[in-house]
């Protein structure tokens, strides 16, 4: 029972570099999430989806792009990776009728 | 503009006391409110939800929040703190008319329980 998994666990960039974060899960939910987690400022919702083929944007999402072309991946893509990037990254699934999130373990992520 | 506030960014108190983790919120409307923990290295996890109904509500490892309208506050509480809660308590809110469940989280509060 795997429930939401993010690889990889751990990256660094240097600035300008590109990279995808995947995020699977395995309970068929139709919602998901990316989040970044930042001292003292709690989570910030990047960008989620709400279906198959459907992404938008949340409250950052300026430096990122995602993709949903699966019902069961969500992937996080930085194309050109900036220090301000330097964070923990989250993703998050949900089934809309039970108002529960389940989260990863998360990609800390350094940009150099 | 919705949003969540944890006043105090770290709690202590003794193993076998009350702890209580404040949290209040601004949201137009009838809010869902939830708490997650986050221990460390983890993803969060979900604690407890007020969908409607009985204000005080009950969730997991003992901790309860209770519901205060007048008083926009859904603060967690706990009757004897264990060490194994020490975590990081996120406190967030959904809007009722919502329908994409996006969650806005508070900053988050640190709890230390102490032998």
């Amino acid at each position: 029972n795997a429930g939401v998994t993010q690889t990889p666990k751990f990256r660094v960039l240097k600035t300008g570099q590109s990279m995808t974060l995947l995020c699977a899960q395995d309970m068929n939910h139709e919602y998901m999430y990316w989040y970044r987690q930042d001292p003292g400022m709690g989570l910030r919702l990047i960008h989620y989806s709400v279906g198959e083929g459907t992404t938008a944007k949340g409250e950052v999402p300026d430096g990122y792009n995602v993709s949903r072309l699966k019902k069961q991946n969500f992937l996080l893509g930085l194309e050109s990776a900036a220090p301000s990037q330097t964070s923990v990254y989250f993703c998050a699934s949900a089934d809309p009728a039970k108002n529960i999130q389940y989260f990863g373990a998360g990609t800390r992520l350094s940009v150099l | 503009a919705q949003s969540v506030a944890q006043p105090e960014d770290q709690v202590n108190v003794a193993e076998g006391n009350p702890l209580t983790v404040k949290c209040t919120y601004s949201v137009s409307g009838n809010p869902y409110l939830f708490w997650y923990v986050q221990y460390p290295n983890r993803g969060l996890q979900f604690l407890l939800k007020y969908i409607t109904g009985d204000n005080l509500v009950k969730g997991s490892y003992g901790f309860e929040a209770e519901f205060n309208k007048s008083q926009t506050s859904f603060h967690l509480k706990k009757p004897s703190a264990l060490v194994s809660d020490s975590a990081l308590y996120f406190c967030a809110v959904r809007d009722r008319s919502s329908n994409t469940g996006k969650l806005i989280f508070g900053q988050g509060t640190t709890l230390q329980v102490k032998p």
